[in-house]
């Protein structure tokens, strides 16, 4: 029973078009977070919910939308898809303070590739 | 601005010896240092943490040593294994409401048999 999962693993789509990608977790966290890995292998942070509630917006271009329905469930919705939105995005998961501590528990990715 | 730094892309060592991955940050005002493990295709997976009044924390083959005043820290594995093999991240938290963690850009490990 995976604890943080992601759908789709990969997601092949045209420039112009909107995709989700849906992120849930059975861990009983609190907060969840996107992160965006670059073809340089950079990992950064660019949406953190805690319950339901946005804490973390980085300078992510507005067609960038997430939604967090409920404290277990974070999606993130692209509109107008572009060259530069390819990359591995990941969902993770902690409980409120103790990221630190204990470190985000990730999920195993989505690779989206604009064409 | 990269606030948090890992400089050799890769690393290779032999099975059994010692593995030093390094880190270097700029922010003063961490309050925890991680070490994140990624094999292909998989998320990253969480290894070991140290608090910033700490300077060494030890779980089984791997220890995490801290310099404050170096703005330096360190990622032994010893004896490394084959099973090793993977990117090693970096993390540093910042604490407060959002616990937000910036990432390194990843040190490939190969530990050869």
């Amino acid at each position: 029973d995976t604890a943080v999962s992601q759908t789709p693993k990969y997601l092949v789509t045209q420039m112009g078009n909107d995709k989700s990608i849906k992120c849930e977790q059975n861990l009983g966290h609190d907060t969840m977070y996107w992160y965006k890995q670059d073809s340089k292998k950079f990992l950064k942070i660019m949406f953190s919910y805690n319950n339901k509630e946005l804490i973390i917006n980085e300078t992510v271009p507005n067609r960038f939308s997430p939604k967090s329905p409920d404290k277990a469930h974070l999606n993130l919705h692209i509109n107008s898809l572009e060259l530069g939105d390819s990359a591995v995005y990941f969902c993770a998961s902690s409980q409120a303070g103790t990221g630190g501590i204990y470190g985000y528990t990730f999920g195993s990715g989505t690779r989206l590739t604009v064409v | 601005d990269q606030q948090v730094k890992q400089n050799s892309p890769s690393l290779s060592v032999q099975e059994g010896r010692i593995s030093i991955l390094n880190c270097d940050y700029t922010n003063s005002m961490f309050d925890y240092f991680l070490w994140y493990k990624k094999y292909p295709a998989e998320g990253p997976t969480f290894l070991i943490s140290i608090s910033s009044i700490k300077d060494k924390n030890e779980d089984g083959r791997f220890t995490v040593f801290l310099n404050k005043s170096a703005k330096h820290l360190s990622l032994h594995i010893v004896p490394s294994q084959p099973g090793d093999s993977a990117v090693y991240f970096c993390a540093a938290s910042e604490g407060g409401a959002t616990n937000k963690l910036i990432f390194g850009t990843g040190t490939l490990l190969a530990v050869q048999p």
